[in-house]
């Protein structure tokens, strides 16, 4: 079964720094970009960065750019954040998300998040 | 930023009604449109993407049509697993940008 495990979530106070870490199992990691999305308590989802299968393409949300580094290994089969220079805003569920590969009717390649980890609970705080 | 308009953000239904959600991208993404399922406390999970076509696994009751700005997510007889909130998210361009939720409650 194909699986995503976020671990590494916490109390934190303002200013401080969280490593957010993703386990995957079951499908070829390293074949597959890889998304983390957060959701704060009571909101929607809000896509925070992407990097490609191996890590030449990384991108970042324009709240976190600078403060968040997305990154992987694919040895071990894991996906990465570090979250430095946390603030009160960045209170969320942190979820891990596979960047399926799909076609459309018209053989165009499109992509969809398909397989997503349970999330870890990020709470910064003073 | 595309911005991604889903409506209503709430609407009520009872089990076997038809159930049609809207979501409007302020600038043409042509058909990289995907729509996520939420449970309350769960991930989300994939039922559509580009557009129309429906995720393996997913039941046929649910379908999705559009192109464009303008999208379609429709429940044929809704169902009480179906229950939960519904978001759009266009793959056109970065940022990749999700509506706000539409909430399915009886």
């Amino acid at each position: 079964e194909e699986q995503l495990a976020e671990s590494g979530g916490g109390l934190v106070k303002p200013g401080r720094s969280l490593r957010l870490s993703c386990a995957a199992s079951g499908f070829d990691f390293n074949n597959y970009n890889m998304n983390w999305v957060r959701q704060a308590p009571g909101k929607g989802l809000e896509w925070v960065s992407s990097i490609s299968s191996s890590s030449s393409y990384i991108y970042y949300a324009d709240s976190v750019r600078g403060r968040f580094t997305i990154s992987r290994d694919n040895a071990r089969n894991s996906l990465y954040l570090q979250m430095n220079s946390l603030r009160v805003e960045d209170t969320a569920v942190y979820f891990c998300a596979r960047i399926g590969r799909f076609y459309d009717s018209s053989d165009n390649p499109v992509e969809g998040l398909d397989v997503w980890g349970k999330g870890t609970t990020v709470s910064v705080s003073s | 930023d595309i911005q991604m308009t889903q409506s209503p953000s709430s609407l009520a239904a009872s089990v076997g009604d038809r159930v049609t959600i809207t979501c409007r991208a302020s600038q043409s993404i042509t058909n990289y449109l995907n729509w996520y399922q939420q449970m309350p406390g769960k991930a989300p999970k994939l039922l559509i993407y580009a557009a129309s076509s429906l995720q393996s696994g997913v039941p046929s009751r649910f379908s999705g049509s559009g192109s464009g700005t303008d999208f379609t997510l429709t429940i044929a007889s809704l169902q009480p697993e179906d229950f939960a909130t519904y978001y759009c998210q266009q793959s056109y361009s970065l940022p990749r940008t999700f509506g706000q939720g539409t909430k399915v409650e009886s």
